[in-house]
């Protein structure tokens, strides 16, 4: 069964600690994407990578940043954690070309700045 | 701009009744379009897509949607509802390149009642 996994459900960080949220897929995506997900604004995309060391902005990206070494794995990096980035994060791949194929998501991780 | 409009917060329905979640979308040729479902605590799930061909498609769960390109519309329906349906509902569009995104809604929520 393929799978997108994020490697915390639920993480609780200080104001100003740098923080690493991990997604590790096991279905050879070519792209993968970090969003957040807010009670009524949906799902803000955050960044996305279309190929390794490959990174795009999204909607959001401001004080976030990204990370791809290898082709699996996708961090989200929270350079200095604040509390407006207390949020649900959701991770995401899709293979290249197949454009109807839509999203494959992790289970999330909720993290919590206080 | 690409956009999706999903214009039903939050919806209750009875269980055993039928149920249409609404979606409109903008967009500038034929779109990709998808549903998907969340529940408490979980990532998003794959229902449905529609890319081309028979304007009525069938999803998991016993869900259909009907592509109707006159009025941008690609609504969620089913004819009975059980209370395991309670979710988070997302409709969403593209990508139309393979190095480009999914827009998503800002998603309905479904609440049963016995």
């Amino acid at each position: 069964d393929v799978k997108v996994t994020q490697s915390s459900r639920y993480l609780v960080k200080r104001t100003g600690e740098k923080v690493f949220l991990e997604c590790v897929q096991d279905m050879d995506h070519e792209n993968m994407f970090w969003y957040r997900q807010d009670p009524g604004l949906g799902l803000r995309l955050i960044y996305f990578s279309y190929d390794v060391k490959m990174k795009e902005k999204g909607d959001i990206p401001e004080g976030y940043s990204v990370s791809r070494e290898k082709k699996e794995r996708f961090s989200l990096i929270l350079e200095s954690a604040s509390t407006n980035q207390t949020s649900m994060y959701l991770c995401a791949s899709r293979p290249d070309g197949a454009l109807s194929y839509g999203y494959t998501f992790g289970s999330g991780t909720r993290l919590t700045v206080v | 701009a690409q956009s999706v409009t999903q214009p039903d917060i939050h919806i209750t329905v009875s269980e055993g009744a039928s149920l249409e979640l609404r979606c409109n979308y903008s967009y500038g040729a034929t779109p990709y379009l998808f549903w998907y479902v969340q529940s408490p605590g979980q990532g998003l799930q794959l229902l449905l897509k529609y890319f081309s061909g028979d304007t009525l498609v069938q999803g998991i769960k016993g869900f259909e949607a009907e592509f109707k390109r006159s009025q941008s519309s690609f609504n969620l329906r089913k004819p009975s509802v059980h209370w395991s349906d309670a979710a988070e509902y997302f409709c969403a569009v593209g990508p139309w390149s393979s190095a480009s995104k999914i827009i998503f809604g800002s998603g309905t929520r479904l609440s049963i009642r016995p």
